[in-house]
């Protein structure tokens, strides 16, 4: 069985700060995937960066980037220049390779809020 | 180009009785998969559909069913509701003949059972 932990339920950051979020995992597949996804009061799960398990360069799209460390099963995000519209919930997630990213595991979750 | 349509947007229900929720894939987009997001927590992963077949299952009982019509469009059921049952169901779509598609969300529906 996957299993995704957040351990930051709420953070707050200055706007254009700088503020990273956790995530850890545990799987005994050798192939998966690795998501975050943002989730706005629209409700809507938005794909912010995907990183492939077997790629070790850490995916980066414009001002979100992840660390990802397989060896300790985290997969950080960083968001930099933090802006109004990064305010929502942040979810980390896992997704095994042989099917797909069609059953993805979720975690808990963390309520990003940017300051004006 | 639309994306992922789901409706109703709300629906209130009685213990014991039965909804459907539906759910209209992306466009170009062959597989639909459902999800149940708790109040407060991360979704789960109900079931998939693909080729009007069920491909994958999640931990939930019998009472949870669906369909896919041959225009990829899905239902989602729910007979004999619990008050555990509320919760915001998300669909999700992808296309099966790209390895590790991304799946791409619809707004959801929150359902509420009384």
């Amino acid at each position: 069985a996957q299993t995704v932990t957040q351990s930051q339920p709420e953070m707050s950051v200055q706007e254009a700060e700088t503020v990273t979020l956790s995530c850890t995992y545990d799987t005994s597949e050798s192939n998966y995937y690795l998501f975050w996804y943002k989730q706005p009061p629209s409700r809507q799960m938005i794909l912010v960066i995907r990183q492939e398990a077997y790629k070790q360069q850490n995916a980066t799209e414009n001002r979100f980037s992840v660390n990802f460390q397989k060896a300790a099963k985290s997969f950080s995000l960083k968001i930099s220049d933090s802006q109004l519209g990064d305010t929502a919930m942040y979810f980390c997630a896992l997704g095994l390779s042989n099917f797909g990213n069609e059953k993805l595991t979720f975690g808990t979750g963390t309520r990003l809020t940017i300051i004006p | 180009d639309a994306g992922v349509t789901q409706s109703p947007t709300h629906l209130i229900k009685t213990r014991g009785q039965q909804v459907t929720l539906r759910c209209s894939p992306k466009s170009g987009h062959d597989t639909v998969s459902w999800y149940q997001q708790a109040l407060g927590q991360g979704p789960q992963f109900i079931f998939q559909y693909y080729e009007e077949e069920e491909r994958q299952r999640g931990n939930f009982p019998d009472r949870f069913s669906g369909h896919q019509f041959p225009n990829y469009s899905s239902e989602l059921n729910v007979n004999a509701l619990l008050l555990g049952d509320s919760a915001l169901y998300l669909c999700a779509s992808s296309w099966d003949r790209v390895l590790n598609s991304p799946l791409h969300f619809g707004n959801g529906t929150r359902l509420t059972v009384t």
